[in-house]
Parts: structure tokens; C-alpha cells; sequence
């Protein structure tokens, strides 16, 4: 079925340093694989966004990297700061037309 | 509405008793989703509205949850017979069309089963 890996499961990196999260998914067909941050309790919220037709995309601190051909994908978040610190599940669009998301990564950024 | 609407915030319900959580997306958006968030975990589907199509209910864990959406604009998500394991986060989410345009997500219900 339709599954979406995500690693690693929590992750400890010092302020200034970068941090990377990688997920795999199983679903060919995928073409879409956002990015959500979860603060604690609050909303996931988009954070950044590829489609398949292109292979990295960047936002400031924040860039995603995409191969179609081993199906997996990364969060890269360069120059760490505390306030990066939540939980950042990844996804994958389905053949159905939802979103199935890996099972999360804890980033703690320490000062 | 600006954003994804939910109620309540938070409710707490007794063991047997049946729940109506309520979501009202964003006003143009045709496809609406629900997902279940337990302490600590990811988000598991529920179920999928996508505008006069038949729901996609492939995640409902049991019979005693449903939803539906009335005029294509606000869900309700029923548990009947509430079970202290149906205790958790209950977010809705919308999307302009499918699920490629991204999802905006409703701040969520809290449901604790006593």
C-alpha cells in the first residue's frame, strides 16, 4: 500500500548548525511532497513544498531536494535557530488524491 | 472564512457517549479531509471529501466513525460509542482541489475519553 518512511525520528543539533530529514515513499505516482512544521499544540503548517518536475527547490534557510528515481526526498534547514525547534512531518501525494505523511521528526535546536 | 475552521477546541466525553466534531473549511475549497493525531504520533487518515464524489472512508478505523459534508462545504465527524483508544487530536484540513495544491489544517479538536 501506499507508505511514506521518515527519518530520523528525533534530531539534536546545536544552534547555527544544519539539519537534515529524509523520507521515502513507495507510491510511483506521487508528484507532490510538502513539508509541515508542528509546533506543540498548534496547527502542521506548510512550511515548503516540490512538485515532481523539479529536482530542489529553495526558500531561504530552508530547501527540499527531490529523486524521483530512488523515491525519496529531504529537508534541509541551513544556520539552525531555536525557534526552528517543532516536529516536521513529510508527505506524499496518492494516487486517491490525499496526502500520506511520514511519522514525524522532533527538532530540538539548542542555544 | 480566512482559514479552517473547527469546533470545539477541546471535549471531554464519557466512555459510550457519541461525539460530533465539527470542521468548516475554506470557502472555495472542494476537497476536505480528516486525520487523527494520538500523543506523540503522526497523522492518520480518516476519511476524504472531494466535491460530489463518493468519500474516500479508507481510514476510518471502525464502524462507529463517520462523517459527512453537507453542501459541499462543512463536516461533521461522528464517534459513536466513544472508547478511551478514540482519544486524540481531530484535525480537518482543506485543499483547493486535490491534494497536490497543498492542505491549510484547522487548529484541531481535543477529545479525551474518561
Amino acid at each position: 500500500g501506499e507508505n511514506v518512511e521518515q527519518h530520523p525520528s528525533t534530531l539534536s543539533v546545536q544552534e547555527g548548525d544544519s539539519a537534515v530529514i529524509k523520507c521515502t515513499y513507495s507510491d510511483s505516482a506521487s508528484n507532490y511532497f510538502p513539508w509541515y512544521k508542528q509546533e506543540l499544540g498548534k496547527r502542521p503548517q506548510l512550511i515548503i513544498d516540490i512538485r515532481s518536475n523539479v529536482g530542489e527547490k529553495k526558500d531561504q534557510r530552508i530547501a527540499v531536494t527531490l529523486n524521483k528515481t530512488a523515491k525519496h526526498f529531504s529537508l534541509h534547514i541551513t544556520e539552525t535557530q531555536p525557534e526552528d525547534s517543532a516536529v516536521y512531518f513529510c508527505a506524499a501525494s496518492s494516487r486517491g488524491g490525499k496526502l500520506i505523511f511520514g511519522q514525524g521528526t522532533e527538532l530540538s535546536v539548542k542555544p | 472564512g480566512a482559514g479552517v475552521s473547527q469546533s470545539p477546541s477541546n471535549k471531554v466525553t464519557e466512555k459510550g457517549k457519541d461525539v460530533e466534531l465539527r470542521c468548516d473549511p475554506i470557502s472555495g475549497h472542494t476537497a476536505l479531509y480528516w486525520y487523527r493525531q494520538s500523543l506523540g504520533q503522526g497523522l492518520e487518515f480518516l476519511i476524504y471529501f472531494q466535491g460530489n464524489s463518493a468519500p474516500d472512508k479508507s481510514g476510518l478505523p471502525s464502524d462507529r466513525f463517520s462523517a459527512e459534508r453537507t453542501g459541499g462545504s462543512v463536516s461533521t465527524l461522528t464517534i459513536q460509542r466513544t472508547q478511551q483508544e478514540d482519544s486524540a487530536v481531530y484535525l480537518c484540513a482543506s485543499s483547493l482541489a486535490r491534494a497536490n495544491y497543498g492542505y491549510t489544517f484547522g487548529s484541531g479538536t481535543r477529545l479525551t475519553v474518561v
